[in-house]
């Protein structure tokens, strides 16, 4: 069964106003969770690395005051997309890393802006 | 790991014919190598993996192989079927929580 899980599956929504993802471990605790963009038809793309109890950590080149991530517990990371704009449409998709390093994805979730 | 190269971009197979999809990596620290399955609208699904240690991975029809040497790995499909239809990543890390690499991704196509 899956391992992850996130929140909303698709969300339409209006250019300017804030979207709220959520990405849930279902079976373990959590202390680093990653989260990924990905345009159609094109591979993953890493946007940061969200670490349970502090900062998150970005990649280059993505805007930490414009996609805000929250790792409040070891089951629950949010990605908060702030004032959405078309070109933020996408498809996000969070990770959980294990002990082995192996990453198990969640089902992931499309965000359209108007 | 720092780039990973993945071809081919996209494989037509017929049922039953086997498909391999070759990647290449460039950073010798990478020791970590996961294949993904990913189908429409859905999040990646980790089918296999192999490890710097090993040189060979078998699960019932899937099976990973890794030169180190060369820095090539491999994923081999035996028996296809049309349900493995879907895009397959290939990525590669340096292990302990690091992040992964991606390939650029290949369309596999199962035709009857």
């Amino acid at each position: 069964g899956a391992v992850v899980s996130q929140h909303p599956s698709r969300v339409i929504c209006k250019s300017g106003t804030s979207v709220k993802i959520e990405c849930r471990s279902l079976d373990f605790q959590a202390t680093t969770m990653f989260w990924y963009r990905q345009f159609p038809k094109k591979s993953l793309m890493l946007m940061a690395t969200s670490n349970e109890g502090s900062k998150a950590t970005y990649e280059q080149g993505v805007e930490k005051d414009k996609f805000l991530i929250n790792h409040a517990s070891l089951t629950l990371s949010t990605l908060t997309v702030t004032s959405a704009h078309p070109e933020d449409s996408s498809f996000y998709i969070c990770a959980r890393v294990t002990s082995y390093n192996e990453q198990f994805f969640g089902p992931g979730t499309r965000l359209t802006v108007l | 790991g720092e780039n990973v190269e993945q071809h081919p971009s996209t494989l037509s197979v017929q049922e039953g014919d086997s498909a391999v999809i070759k990647c290449t990596y460039s950073d010798s620290a990478s020791n970590y190598f996961p294949w993904y399955k990913q189908e429409l609208g859905k999040g990646p699904q980790l089918i296999i993996d192999i490890r710097s240690n090993v040189g060979e991975k078998k699960d019932q029809r899937i099976a990973v192989t890794l030169n180190k040497t060369a820095k090539h790995f491999s994923l081999h499909i035996t028996e296809t079927q049309p349900e493995d239809s879907a895009v397959y990543f290939c990525a590669d890390s340096r292990g302990g929580g690091n992040k992964l690499t991606f390939g650029t991704g290949t369309q596999l196509k199962v035709e009857l």
